[in-house]
C-alpha cells in the first residue's frame, strides 16, 4: 500500500521561504512523479507542479515558477516542495500525491502553512 | 490552460438519493479525467481515473462517464458518509486543473 507522510506544520513570516517534505514507502520511488497540490482556507485545491523522481523533469505551473523549486532524493524516497518570498495569501494546506492509475492517485496528509506577521 | 467547471457547485440531497455531478472542460481531454472526494479537514481520495474506472476499494455506487468535454459523476444511493466536497481534475496536459469543488449537504 503506497503511503505518503509530509511533514509538520510551519509558520513563517512574510518574505521567508518554506520547504515541505513527502516521504514515500512501500513502493518504488524513484520510478515514479510526485505533483504538489495546495489548498487555502475555504478554497479549492490549486496545483502546483510536477517532478518526475527518476530523472528530476519538471513542470511548474506558470503562476509559481520563479518562486518554487521541488526536488527529489531517491535515497530516502523523499520529495521536497520549497516555496519563496512568501505572502499572506500563500496560507494554505499544501498536498503532495504520486501517481497510480492517474497522476495524482495517493495523497500526502497534507502540511499547514501559515504565513503571518 | 485547461479550465474546468464543475456544477453545481453545492447541492442538498438526502440519504438514498441519487446524486449527479457534472464537469466540463474547455478543450477535449479524451478521458484523462479523475473524481475526488474530500471530507473536512482530510487530504482528497482518488474515485475514479479514465473518466469512468473505480480505484481499488471504492464502492460501486461511485461511477463516472463521459469523454472529450463532458462528464459526470454519479452516486447511486447517497449514504451518510458520502457528505463531502468533490472535485473533478484534468490530466490530460500540464497544468492539471481542478473543478471549483461540488459540496453535497445533508437536506
Amino acid at each position: 500500500q503506497v503511503q505518503l507522510v509530509q511533514s509538520g506544520a510551519e509558520v513563517k513570516k512574510p518574505g521567508a521561504s518554506v520547504k515541505v517534505s513527502c516521504k514515500a514507502s512501500t513502493y518504488t520511488f524513484s520510478s515514479s512523479g510526485i505533483s504538489w497540490v495546495r489548498q487555502a482556507p475555504g478554497q479549492g485545491l490549486e496545483w502546483m507542479g510536477w517532478i518526475n523522481a527518476y530523472n528530476g523533469e519538471r513542470s511548474y505551473a506558470q503562476k509559481f515558477k520563479g518562486r518554487v523549486t521541488m526536488t527529489t532524493d531517491t535515497s530516502t524516497s523523499t520529495a521536497y516542495m520549497e516555496l519563496r518570498s512568501l505572502r499572506s495569501d500563500d496560507t494554505a494546506i499544501y498536498y503532495c500525491a504520486t501517481e497510480g492509475k492517474s497522476l495524482t492517485d495517493v495523497w500526502g496528509q497534507g502540511t499547514t502553512v501559515t504565513v503571518s506577521s | 490552460d485547461i479550465q474546468m467547471t464543475q456544477s453545481p457547485s453545492s447541492l442538498s440531497a438526502s440519504v438514498g438519493d441519487r446524486v449527479t455531478i457534472t464537469c466540463r472542460a474547455t478543450q477535449d481531454i479524451s478521458n484523462y479525467l479523475a473524481w475526488f472526494q474530500q471530507k473536512p479537514g482530510k487530504a482528497p481520495k482518488s474515485l475514479i481515473y479514465a473518466a469512468s474506472s473505480l480505484q481499488s476499494g471504492v464502492p460501486s455506487k461511485f461511477s463516472g462517464s463521459g469523454s472529450g468535454t463532458d462528464f459526470t459523476l454519479t452516486i447511486s444511493s447517497l449514504q451518510p458518509e458520502d457528505f463531502a466536497t468533490y472535485y473533478c481534475q484534468q490530466y490530460n496536459s500540464y497544468p492539471l486543473t481542478f473543478g471549483g469543488g461540488t459540496k453535497v449537504e445533508v437536506k
